[in-house]
């Protein structure tokens, strides 16, 4: 069964810092990787997908990086700002092999507070 | 905005009641997963539906049941209400094709008191 882990649990940084977040993985015999965010009381909103295949995927100021051999993923935030406040969630797909569509394991979130 | 609409945003039910939450799916995506996330947690899959047959079940009990329509908009049915049923439901629409992103809607926050 694959278990997903979220370090830190909570992170709090001034405006501007560049910040890590870190998601291990139990099975690394995984299709991809999703980091998600979610916003309070909100849904979640896919920011990148990684293809086991792939080692990064970059989206303006975000990098996601994955290493499939040590089972894990990081988040990259850069010049972070109040507005990426929000809960990050890294997913797997269910069963961790074979394609999911939409069946996900999901960490438990690291909370990030940008303070100006 | 994802396009994926829940309803309602908020319900409060007592123990041993019966609930239906509503989910409308993105256009052109035939496959609604849902799930639940308790506070503080990450989601978890409850099922999914793909052209209206349940396609895989995460560790739910049986009074977890969902269903399809044949325009793929789908519904949670929650039966004999627990405390901890407490939790914000969420459904996410896909396609099986393309990237596989999820699209998610806002959620129903269910309390059960």
């Amino acid at each position: 069964k694959q278990e997903v882990t979220q370090i830190p649990a909570a992170l709090s940084v001034p405006e501007g810092e560049n910040l890590v977040l870190n998601c291990s993985f139990t099975d690394s015999a995984i299709y991809n990787l999703q980091w998600f965010r979610q916003d309070p009381g909100k849904g979640l909103t896919s920011l990148l997908l990684i293809q086991s295949s792939q080692r990064e995927q970059t989206s303006g100021r975000l990098n996601a990086s994955l290493d499939k051999s040590s089972g894990r993923s990081t988040l990259y935030i850069a010049a972070s700002q109040p507005g990426d406040s929000a809960t990050y969630l890294c997913a797997l797909p269910v069963g961790g092999g074979g394609t999911s569509y939409g069946k996900l394991t999901f960490g438990q979130g690291t909370i990030l507070t940008v303070h100006p | 905005e994802t396009g994926v609409t829940q309803s309602p945003t908020h319900l409060i039910k007592t123990r041993g009641q019966q609930v239906t939450l509503r989910c409308s799916s993105q256009s052109g995506h035939n496959t609604v997963s849902w799930y639940q996330q308790a506070l503080g947690q990450g989601p978890q899959f409850i099922f999914q539906y793909y052209r209206e047959e349940e396609n895989g079940r995460g560790n739910f009990p049986p009074r977890f049941s969902g269903l399809q329509f044949p325009n793929y908009s789908s519904e949670l049915n929650v039966n004999a209400l627990e405390l901890d049923d407490s939790a914000l439901y969420l459904c996410a629409s896909s396609s099986p094709t393309g990237e596989e992103k999820l699209f998610f809607g806002s959620g129903t926050q269910l309390s059960v008191l």
